[in-house]
């Protein structure tokens, strides 16, 4: 498959690393946050979500932390793996079926 | 199980031309989305069908765009008299119902050049 976006913010770890992807959200009035995982000629997929109620949700090797004051959203993914190399994408939502997705950032993992 | 399908994966068309892109979501799934990415861009929103309820077209950028769900699965989506800059991957995504608590499925997209 082709990429997905050529001038994407690029993020290059070592294997075994830890890596950690920002995004900042434009919606003081979002609610729900969701980050994406896209690699090469394939659609998006979830990987893990949080609520503005929260301020860190874990899943299996990846923390997603929420900063409503300064509307940040980080992706923590710990022990990077070759497989992780992929655009990353964050997205919000104010409730309701609309979803805004930033631009995203590439990972590159290195053996 | 199957997952949301799009096709053609790649369409090449000449400056004016009419296409065609077809998504069929999984099964069961009522909700649908469609959704523009251009190179270095995010998702940008298109279309939303939820069962049998009018589309929501905000996010179609011209009337040249259009868009169609038959039977409540298959969708259509139509640019005519198409232009260079339509040239982008084009996602479709289904989910069991509307509203954020359901996960979005994603097609691998259709990318399209116009030339």
């Amino acid at each position: 498959g082709e990429s997905v976006g050529l001038h994407l913010p690029t993020l290059s770890v070592q294997e075994g690393d830890n890596s950690i992807i920002n995004c900042a959200y434009s919606n003081s009035a979002s609610d729900y946050f969701i980050w994406y995982k896209q690699e090469s000629g394939k659609g998006p997929q979830f990987i893990i979500d949080i609520r503005s109620n929260m301020d860190k949700r874990q899943g299996q090797r990846v923390t997603v932390l929420l900063n409503k004051t300064v509307k940040h959203l980080s992706l923590q993914i710990a022990a990077t793996q070759p497989g992780d190399s992929a655009v990353y994408f964050c997205a919000e939502n104010t409730g309701g079926f609309k979803t805004i997705f930033g631009a995203g950032t590439r990972l590159f993992v290195k053996a | 199980g199957a997952g949301v399908s799009q096709s053609p994966s790649n369409k090449v068309t000449e400056k004016g031309k009419d296409v065609e892109l077809r998504c069929d979501p999984i099964s069961g799934h009522t909700a649908l989305y469609w959704y523009r990415q251009s190179l270095g861009q995010g998702l940008e929103f298109l279309i939303y069908f939820q069962g049998n309820s009018a589309p929501d077209k905000s996010g179609l950028p011209s009337d040249r765009f259009s868009a169609e769900r038959t039977g409540g699965s298959v969708s259509t989506l139509t640019i005519q008299r198409t232009q260079q800059e339509d040239s982008a991957v084009y996602l479709c995504a289904s989910s069991l119902g509307p509203g954020m608590q359901y996960e979005q499925y994603f097609g691998p997209g259709t990318r399209l050049t116009v030339t």
